[in-house]
Protein backbone atom coordinates (compact mmCIF):
# COMPACT_ATOMS: atom_id res chain seq x y z
CA UNK A 1 0.00 0.00 0.00
CA UNK A 2 1.17 3.50 -0.77
CA UNK A 3 2.36 5.87 2.37
CA UNK A 4 3.14 9.44 2.64
CA UNK A 5 4.91 10.94 4.75
CA UNK A 6 5.35 14.73 6.24
CA UNK A 7 7.73 14.19 8.76
CA UNK A 8 7.53 18.51 9.62
CA UNK A 9 4.03 18.98 12.19
CA UNK A 10 5.05 22.82 12.01
CA UNK A 11 7.17 25.12 9.81
CA UNK A 12 7.21 28.63 11.07
CA UNK A 13 9.39 31.25 8.08
CA UNK A 14 9.41 35.35 7.90
CA UNK A 15 7.74 36.83 5.57
CA UNK A 16 10.22 37.17 1.61
CA UNK A 17 12.21 34.56 2.72
CA UNK A 18 11.57 30.97 1.03
CA UNK A 19 10.68 27.54 2.99
CA UNK A 20 10.78 24.10 2.43
CA UNK A 21 8.42 21.52 3.47
CA UNK A 22 8.98 17.83 2.83
CA UNK A 23 7.23 14.62 1.89
CA UNK A 24 8.38 11.20 1.23
CA UNK A 25 5.77 8.84 -0.34
CA UNK A 26 6.41 4.70 -0.66
CA UNK A 27 4.87 3.03 -4.29
CA UNK A 28 6.04 0.36 -6.48
CA UNK A 29 4.30 2.01 -9.06
CA UNK A 30 6.46 3.58 -11.98
CA UNK A 31 4.26 5.94 -13.33
CA UNK A 32 2.41 8.43 -11.02
CA UNK A 33 1.03 12.05 -10.07
CA UNK A 34 2.03 13.55 -6.97
CA UNK A 35 0.08 16.36 -5.63
CA UNK A 36 0.74 19.13 -2.78
CA UNK A 37 -2.65 20.95 -1.48
CA UNK A 38 -3.44 23.96 0.86
CA UNK A 39 -5.89 24.10 3.45
CA UNK A 40 -6.14 27.73 5.02
CA UNK A 41 -8.49 28.17 7.81
CA UNK A 42 -11.27 28.27 5.65
CA UNK A 43 -10.41 24.67 5.33
CA UNK A 44 -10.61 24.89 1.32
CA UNK A 45 -8.40 22.35 -0.14
CA UNK A 46 -6.49 24.10 -3.05
CA UNK A 47 -4.41 22.02 -5.28
CA UNK A 48 -0.74 24.21 -5.35
CA UNK A 49 1.20 22.27 -7.33
CA UNK A 50 0.94 19.03 -9.49
CA UNK A 51 4.36 16.73 -10.45
CA UNK A 52 4.16 13.64 -13.17
CA UNK A 53 6.40 11.02 -11.94
CA UNK A 54 7.84 10.39 -15.81
CA UNK A 55 8.76 14.14 -16.07
CA UNK A 56 12.41 14.93 -15.24
CA UNK A 57 11.77 18.42 -14.82
CA UNK A 58 10.21 19.91 -11.44
CA UNK A 59 7.20 21.53 -11.41
CA UNK A 60 6.82 25.02 -11.15
CA UNK A 61 3.71 27.57 -10.04
CA UNK A 62 4.70 31.18 -9.73
CA UNK A 63 6.55 30.89 -6.22
CA UNK A 64 5.69 27.37 -5.54
CA UNK A 65 8.35 25.03 -6.99
CA UNK A 66 8.85 21.18 -6.38
CA UNK A 67 12.02 19.03 -5.65
CA UNK A 68 11.02 15.74 -7.19
CA UNK A 69 13.55 12.76 -6.62
CA UNK A 70 12.11 10.19 -7.99
CA UNK A 71 14.85 7.09 -6.66
CA UNK A 72 14.78 9.01 -3.53
CA UNK A 73 10.89 9.06 -3.13
CA UNK A 74 11.23 12.43 -2.11
CA UNK A 75 8.31 15.13 -3.15
CA UNK A 76 9.17 18.40 -1.42
CA UNK A 77 7.45 21.87 -1.94
CA UNK A 78 9.44 25.00 -1.90
CA UNK A 79 8.09 28.37 -1.60
CA UNK A 80 9.75 31.47 -2.58
CA UNK A 81 9.26 35.00 -1.11
CA UNK A 82 6.52 33.78 1.94
CA UNK A 83 3.49 35.62 1.93
CA UNK A 84 1.39 36.26 4.44
CA UNK A 85 -1.82 34.41 2.33
CA UNK A 86 0.64 31.53 2.79
CA UNK A 87 -0.26 30.36 6.09
CA UNK A 88 -2.01 27.53 6.16
CA UNK A 89 -2.03 23.71 6.12
CA UNK A 90 -0.28 22.51 3.51
CA UNK A 91 -0.65 18.25 2.88
CA UNK A 92 1.61 16.14 0.36
CA UNK A 93 -0.88 13.47 -1.41
CA UNK A 94 -0.48 10.60 -3.65
CA UNK A 95 -3.49 9.95 -6.05
CA UNK A 96 -4.38 6.15 -6.89
CA UNK A 97 -6.18 7.24 -10.44
CA UNK A 98 -9.91 7.23 -9.91
CA UNK A 99 -9.39 5.10 -6.84
CA UNK A 100 -8.39 8.30 -4.03
CA UNK A 101 -5.91 10.30 -3.02
CA UNK A 102 -3.79 9.11 0.21
CA UNK A 103 -2.77 11.83 2.21
CA UNK A 104 0.23 12.71 4.83
CA UNK A 105 -0.39 14.11 8.29
CA UNK A 106 0.12 17.81 6.67
CA UNK A 107 2.44 20.68 8.03
CA UNK A 108 0.78 23.91 9.45
CA UNK A 109 3.27 26.70 7.85
CA UNK A 110 3.32 29.58 10.10
CA UNK A 111 4.26 33.04 8.61
CA UNK A 112 5.94 35.50 10.68
CA UNK A 113 5.67 39.18 9.52
CA UNK B 1 -18.93 28.82 -12.10
CA UNK B 2 -18.51 24.73 -11.88
CA UNK B 3 -17.58 23.34 -8.46
CA UNK B 4 -18.80 21.27 -5.44
CA UNK B 5 -21.39 22.54 -2.98
CA UNK B 6 -21.58 20.74 0.63
CA UNK B 7 -24.69 21.54 3.35
CA UNK B 8 -24.66 21.95 5.62
CA UNK B 9 -21.61 24.15 6.66
CA UNK B 10 -22.76 22.55 10.37
CA UNK B 11 -24.04 19.87 11.32
CA UNK B 12 -25.05 18.58 15.10
CA UNK B 13 -25.93 15.21 15.99
CA UNK B 14 -27.42 13.90 18.80
CA UNK B 15 -26.44 10.43 20.17
CA UNK B 16 -27.80 7.00 18.25
CA UNK B 17 -29.57 9.59 15.28
CA UNK B 18 -28.39 9.25 11.55
CA UNK B 19 -27.45 12.09 9.53
CA UNK B 20 -26.90 12.94 5.87
CA UNK B 21 -24.36 15.01 3.93
CA UNK B 22 -25.15 16.38 0.98
CA UNK B 23 -22.29 16.66 -2.05
CA UNK B 24 -23.32 18.07 -5.52
CA UNK B 25 -21.13 18.85 -8.21
CA UNK B 26 -21.76 20.32 -11.57
CA UNK B 27 -18.12 19.36 -12.75
CA UNK B 28 -19.24 16.40 -15.19
CA UNK B 29 -16.72 14.51 -13.21
CA UNK B 30 -17.30 10.38 -13.27
CA UNK B 31 -15.77 9.87 -9.76
CA UNK B 32 -16.40 11.16 -6.27
CA UNK B 33 -15.31 11.18 -2.91
CA UNK B 34 -15.35 11.00 1.15
CA UNK B 35 -12.63 11.93 3.24
CA UNK B 36 -12.97 12.44 6.91
CA UNK B 37 -10.45 14.82 9.00
CA UNK B 38 -9.46 14.73 12.39
CA UNK B 39 -6.66 16.73 14.06
CA UNK B 40 -3.32 15.62 13.35
CA UNK B 41 -4.55 12.79 11.14
CA UNK B 42 -4.70 14.27 7.55
CA UNK B 43 -6.99 13.13 5.38
CA UNK B 44 -8.55 9.39 5.25
CA UNK B 45 -11.11 7.90 2.64
CA UNK B 46 -14.64 6.76 3.73
CA UNK B 47 -16.25 6.11 0.60
CA UNK B 48 -15.76 6.70 -3.43
CA UNK B 49 -17.55 6.25 -6.50
CA UNK B 50 -16.37 6.14 -9.60
CA UNK B 51 -19.55 5.79 -11.74
CA UNK B 52 -23.42 6.06 -11.00
CA UNK B 53 -24.79 2.93 -8.85
CA UNK B 54 -21.42 1.85 -7.74
CA UNK B 55 -19.57 2.56 -5.15
CA UNK B 56 -16.61 0.95 -2.53
CA UNK B 57 -14.97 1.40 0.94
CA UNK B 58 -12.38 3.65 2.02
CA UNK B 59 -10.32 3.16 4.60
CA UNK B 60 -12.75 4.10 7.48
CA UNK B 61 -15.36 2.73 6.01
CA UNK B 62 -17.76 1.47 9.16
CA UNK B 63 -20.32 3.17 10.29
CA UNK B 64 -20.84 4.80 7.15
CA UNK B 65 -23.01 4.60 4.75
CA UNK B 66 -23.51 6.07 0.69
CA UNK B 67 -25.84 6.00 -2.60
CA UNK B 68 -24.74 7.66 -6.12
CA UNK B 69 -27.94 7.60 -8.18
CA UNK B 70 -27.48 10.31 -10.11
CA UNK B 71 -23.95 11.69 -11.21
CA UNK B 72 -23.79 14.94 -9.95
CA UNK B 73 -24.69 13.79 -6.02
CA UNK B 74 -22.94 11.54 -3.73
CA UNK B 75 -24.30 11.51 -0.24
CA UNK B 76 -23.00 10.17 2.76
CA UNK B 77 -25.23 8.84 6.08
CA UNK B 78 -23.29 9.18 9.00
CA UNK B 79 -24.90 5.96 11.25
CA UNK B 80 -25.31 5.37 14.58
CA UNK B 81 -22.89 2.80 14.41
CA UNK B 82 -20.35 5.45 14.12
CA UNK B 83 -19.13 5.75 17.25
CA UNK B 84 -16.70 8.80 17.16
CA UNK B 85 -18.68 11.03 14.04
CA UNK B 86 -17.28 14.16 14.88
CA UNK B 87 -15.09 15.69 12.72
CA UNK B 88 -14.84 17.61 9.28
CA UNK B 89 -15.95 16.01 6.61
CA UNK B 90 -14.89 16.68 2.82
CA UNK B 91 -16.11 15.82 -0.45
CA UNK B 92 -14.64 15.47 -3.46
CA UNK B 93 -14.67 15.01 -7.55
CA UNK B 94 -12.05 14.21 -9.80
CA UNK B 95 -11.93 13.33 -13.68
CA UNK B 96 -8.63 11.18 -15.27
CA UNK B 97 -8.51 10.73 -18.71
CA UNK B 98 -6.21 7.58 -19.49
CA UNK B 99 -2.92 7.94 -17.70
CA UNK B 100 -3.49 11.83 -17.32
CA UNK B 101 -4.54 12.69 -13.82
CA UNK B 102 -5.80 16.21 -13.24
CA UNK B 103 -6.12 16.82 -10.02
CA UNK B 104 -9.09 15.83 -6.92
CA UNK B 105 -11.98 19.41 -6.69
CA UNK B 106 -12.66 19.90 -2.98
CA UNK B 107 -16.05 20.94 -1.63
CA UNK B 108 -15.73 23.70 1.46
CA UNK B 109 -16.39 20.65 4.05
CA UNK B 110 -19.27 19.87 6.99
CA UNK B 111 -18.28 20.20 10.62
CA UNK B 112 -20.40 17.73 12.26
CA UNK B 113 -20.34 17.38 16.41
CA UNK B 114 -22.43 15.06 18.48
CA UNK B 115 -24.01 17.09 21.42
Amino acid sequence: AQTVTQSQPEMSVQEAETVTLSCTYDTSESDYYLFWYKQPPSRQMILVIRQEAYKQQNATENRFSVNFQKAAKSFSLKISDSQLGDAAMYFCAYPHGADGLTFGKGTHLIIQP
Amino acid sequence: DGGITQSPKYLFRKEGQNVTLSCEQNLNHDAMYWYRQDPGQGLRLIYYSQIVNDFQKGDIAEGYSVSREKKESFPLTVTSAQKNPTAFYLCASSVTTGQINYGYTFGSGTRLTVV
